[in-house]
């Protein structure tokens, strides 16, 4: 089955840690994108990436970063330096730039809280 | 700015009392709208893609609209398995850089009775 896996699906995080949640697609969709989904927010654009080896930050990214190493695949590390981390972290790819059918498709999401 | 708007926040309907929900956006570079249904503690689920006004999708008691400024999700006598959140995005093109992004609005909440 074609999807989009995301793990794990609850993380707890002490003060001052760096955790890393992974992002994992075999749709062979080009772009890849993380949101952070907090009550009465919706969802708000951490970072997204176009093609392998290259991403931009989105509205959000303090305290974040990622990796686009393989097109498979987009971790988003959650630093220290982000002051208030505990949300509902989303991974969307969609097929990519210039096409059709541009529509994003989900994980199940990770739950991160900080302990 | 741009911005997704979607009204209302919430909505309770009686099974087979249909409705609409809204979502109005401002972007420029409009490539397509898109709804999905997302259920507590779970990622969105991908509904619908519009791409030019007047089009029109249907799926069982669902039908989404697209005006040149707003999209409408028609819910037709909704049972109870239809709540849920329904989110709305935007998909941009963001002219410096060429990139593209999906904007989404906040939601809309709906409770369906029995």
């Amino acid at each position: 089955d074609g999807g989009i896996t995301q793990s794990p699906k609850y993380l707890f995080r002490k003060e001052g840690q760096n955790v890393t949640l992974s992002c994992e697609q075999n749709l062979n969709h080009d772009a890849m994108y993380w949101y952070r989904q907090d009550p009465g927010q919706g969802l708000r654009l951490i970072y997204y990436s176009q093609i392998v080896n290259d991403f931009q930050k989105g509205d959000i990214a303090e305290g974040y970063s990622v990796s686009r190493e393989k097109k498979e695949s987009f971790p988003l590390t959650v630093t220290s330096a982000q002051k208030n981390p505990t949300a509902f972290y989303l991974c969307a790819s969609s097929i990519g730039r210039g096409r059709r059918n541009t529509e994003a498709f989900f994980g199940q999401g990770t739950r991160l809280t900080v302990v | 700015e741009d911005q997704v708007t979607q009204s209302p926040e919430a909505l309770r309907l009686q099974e087979g009392e249909s409705s609409s929900l809204n979502c109005s956006y401002t972007v420029s570079g409009l490539r397509g709208l898109f709804w999905y249904r997302q259920d507590p503690g779970k990622g969105p689920e991908f509904l619908f893609t519009l791409y030019s006004a007047g089009e029109e999708k249907e799926k069982e008691r669902l039908k989404a609209t697209l005006t040149k400024k707003e999209s409408f999700l028609h819910i037709t006598a909704p049972k109870p398995e239809d709540s849920a959140t329904y989110l709305c995005a935007v998909h941009q093109l963001i002219t410096q850089g060429g990139s593209e992004k999906l904007v989404f609005g906040k939601g809309t909440k709906l409770t369906v009775n029995p």
